[in-house]
C-alpha cells in the first residue's frame, strides 16, 4: 500500500459543511505533502511538512483550509465552509530527505461538495 | 522558482505508434526530475527517474538542460500505457525538498 493510508476514500457533504480528511504516513520518513488533484489543474501542492513541521503552506487555496501533523505518523487536512469547487482528489504522499527519493502516494480522498 | 509544463492534456496515439510526452522546466539549480503514472483506478506511482536512467516498461526520458526537457518517450505503445501522466521536479527551497507536479497529460492508446 505504499506505506500511506488514507481516510475516508470517499467524502459527500454539502456546501458550507467542514470536513476533515486525514493521512497516515509510516513514520521514519520526513516529509509529507498534502495535493489537490483535479482535471483541470492537475496535481496542486498545497502543503508540505518535514518532521511535523509545516514548511510551505503557500499552495493552500484560502485560510478555510489548514493541516496539522501532530505526529509522525498522523495529519489531517480541513477544509471550512466547503465550496463545490473544492470537490476534488486530495492526495497525501511521503519522501525521505534525499531530493533523489520517490514519493509514495496514498489513495486519495475523493471530496464531493454538492 | 521552479516550474513544471506539459502543453498536452491529452495525447492519443495508436498501438505500436511511437510515444512522446513532453515536460519542461523551469529550475535554477541543478534538477531532479521524475515521471509518475496513475492508472486507472491506481494511485499514483514512480514510473521513473532521470537520475537512475532506467528504462522501465519501454520508456525512457532523457533530460536536456539546453532545452531544460525531460520528454518521456517509449517507441511502440501499447493499449495498457493508457493513464495519466506526470512530470516532477524536485528542488532545493531555503533549504528543503520541494516537488513540483506538472499539470498532467493523460495518454491514450488506441486498438
Amino acid at each position: 500500500d505504499a506505506g500511506v493510508i488514507q481516510s475516508p476514500r470517499h467524502e459527500v457533504t454539502e456546501m458550507g459543511q467542514e470536513v476533515t480528511l486525514r493521512c497516515k504516513p509510516i513514520s521514519g520518513h520526513d516529509y509529507l505533502f498534502w495535493y489537490r488533484q483535479t482535471m483541470m489543474r492537475g496535481l496542486e501542492l498545497l502543503i508540505y511538512f518535514n518532521n511535523n513541521v509545516p514548511i510551505d503552506d503557500s499552495g493552500m487555496p484560502e485560510d478555510r483550509f489548514s493541516a496539522k501533523m501532530p505526529n509522525a505518523s498522523f495529519s489531517t487536512l480541513k477544509i471550512q465552509r466547503t465550496q463545490q469547487e473544492d470537490s476534488a482528489v486530495y492526495l497525501c504522499a511521503r519522501s525521505s530527505t534525499s531530493r533523489e527519493d520517490t514519493q509514495y502516494f496514498g489513495p486519495g480522498t475523493r471530496l464531493t461538495v454538492l | 522558482a521552479q516550474r513544471v509544463t506539459q502543453p498536452e492534456k491529452l495525447l492519443s496515439v495508436f498501438k505500436g505508434a511511437p510515444v512522446e510526452l513532453k515536460c519542461n522546466y523551469s529550475y535554477s539549480g541543478s534538477p531532479e526530475l521524475f515521471w509518475y503514472v496513475q492508472y486507472s483506478r491506481q494511485r499514483l506511482q514512480l514510473l521513473l527517474r532521470h537520475i537512475s536512467r532506467e528504462s522501465i516498461k519501454g520508456f525512457t526520458a532523457d533530460l536536456n538542460k539546453g532545452e531544460t526537457s525531460f520528454h518521456l518517450k517509449k517507441p511502440f505503445a501499447q493499449e495498457e500505457d493508457s493513464a495519466m501522466y506526470y512530470c516532477a521536479l524536485s528542488g532545493n527551497s531555503g533549504g528543503y525538498q520541494k516537488v513540483t507536479f506538472g499539470t498532467g497529460t493523460k495518454l491514450q492508446v488506441i486498438p
